[in-house]
């Protein structure tokens, strides 16, 4: 099976723009979950989807938001980007149900925001 | 609250040696999982070993086991025969069934082996 496949790798943004990240899951998990890295912060949760709908939101401001198409692919959306969203964005899918609770990590995509 | 707390920032290990990373958690709830990643630099995170909670005996995958003490809330991982491509920062994690798409994270250990 493929793994979980993110896009773009890398992105340059300036400061007040939006910016897209895309994730398609491993074929037949239904979860997706998002995570912000830094250095300082470590892994934050940001949300999850699971079949179109949002189950959890982190601790983030509204300017973060997600969405889930019918095939789990997923994508996020920072708008009005701040110096501080400069982070590597990960995307993990999950079967998410009986037994199989692990998530499964994409390279994920590296924001910079100048 | 929920935490994770890894207390080792760094750590060596020979090559060939053997090495134990330690994680405690903090949860309220009953059922969980809990679960080691690595992150090579700048490379994939990748699930290296899971332990169900509700599952006495501990878990092992090949050269990683782990010493799964619900009690004291402890989920040491231990690394045998280690080899230069287990260098990586290494994080303990878990979720709970009441949110199984919500992984609680530790800061991270970083390992270095030596030759």
């Amino acid at each position: 099976k493929a793994g979980v496949t993110q896009t773009p790798r890398y992105l340059i943004k300036t400061r007040g723009q939006q910016v897209t990240l895309s994730c398609s899951p491993i074929s037949g998990h239904r979860s997706v979950s998002w995570y912000q890295q830094t250095p300082g912060q470590g892994l934050q949760f940001l949300f999850e989807y699971f079949s179109e709908t949002q189950r959890n939101k982190g601790n983030f401001p509204g300017r973060f938001s997600g969405r889930q198409f019918s095939n789990s692919r997923s994508e996020m959306n920072v708008s009005t980007l701040e110096l501080g969203d400069s982070a590597l964005y990960l995307c993990a899918s999950s079967l998410a149900w009986g037994v199989s609770y692990e998530q499964y990590f994409g390279p994920g995509t590296r924001l910079t925001v100048t | 609250a929920q935490t994770v707390t890894q207390s080792q920032p760094e750590m060596s290990v020979q090559e060939a040696e053997t090495v134990t990373l330690s994680c405690t958690y903090d949860t309220s709830e009953s059922d969980y999982y809990l679960f080691w990643y690595k992150q090579p630099p700048s490379r994939q995170m990748i699930l290296v070993i899971r332990q169900e909670a509700y599952k006495q005996q501990n878990a092992t995958e090949n050269r990683f086991s782990v010493n799964f003490q619900k009690a004291a809330k402890s989920f040491s991982l231990k690394i045998s025969d280690s080899q230069l491509g287990d260098a990586a920062m290494y994080f303990c994690a878990y979720v709970t069934l009441s949110n199984t798409g919500k992984l609680i994270f530790g800061q991270g250990t970083t390992l270095q082996v030596k030759p």
